[in-house]
């Protein structure tokens, strides 16, 4: 069984640069087997997928923020990380690390428990 | 992007209700749907996959169907514990995309 815990500041400054860490456990990120998802969640909204990274492939970010996101992984910690730089209001949200069980990228089956992110002065 | 429209944004039923959500998507997407289950303060959970698969484990109350561009997710008979909002998501191109979510409460 997978498990997924988001950790990082629960208030960010605008025009700051936002770092979430996604530390799994039960699984080892090196191993190639999954796909590692950053989804999050506008206050009272929908969710919004922001892409995903595998342990030693090419992200992909959704375009409305490709300028402003990067993703890292750490194989020694097996953590996998999001960077999302000049930040503003409409960036606060919960952030959700996520991935697929049968090694896609469709499917989130595997969810951390989310971070609520405020941006505010 | 192929956009997910979910309808509708809420919905109130009374327990033993058969309870209906769709969700339309702006281009043909075979069957690649999932449906969540997200209840206050937690995560989503995977409840169906490629439209109609039921995830191990999830009560067979809920069910899915369609393809192409119209799906349906069904709660054949609505619990107290199914108060929750209800996600579609379609994972047929990239970016992967969700519907604007249904608030399913009790009346």
């Amino acid at each position: 069984q997978v498990q997924l815990q988001e950790s990082g500041p629960g208030l960010v400054k605008p025009s700051q640069t936002l770092s979430l860490t996604c530390t799994v456990s039960g699984a080892s990120i090196s191993s190639g087997n999954y796909y590692w998802s950053w989804i999050r969640q506008h206050p009272g909204k929908g969710l919004e997928w922001i892409g995903y990274i595998y342990y030693n492939g090419r992200p992909y970010f959704i375009p409305s923020l490709k300028s402003r996101v990067t993703f890292s992984v750490d194989t020694s910690k097996n953590q996998f990380s999001l960077r999302l730089s000049s930040v503003t209001a409409a960036d606060t949200a919960i952030y959700y690390c996520a991935t697929d069980k049968s090694g896609s990228f469709a499917n989130f089956d595997y969810w951390g428990q989310g971070i609520q992110v405020i941006v505010s002065s | 992007d192929i956009q997910m429209t979910q309808s509708p944004s809420s919905l109130s039923a009374s327990v033993g209700d058969r309870v209906t959500i769709t969700c339309q998507a702006s281009q043909d997407i075979s069957n690649y749907l999932n449906w969540y289950q997200q209840k206050p303060g937690k995560a989503p959970k995977l409840l169906i996959y490629g439209a109609s698969n039921l995830e191990t484990g999830v009560p067979s109350r809920f069910s899915g169907s369609g393809s192409g561009t119209d799906f349906t997710f069904t709660i054949s008979s609505l619990q107290p514990e199914d108060i929750a909002t209800y996600h579609c998501q379609q994972h047929d191109d990239l970016p992967l995309t969700f519907g604007g979510g249904t608030k399913v409460e009790i009346k």
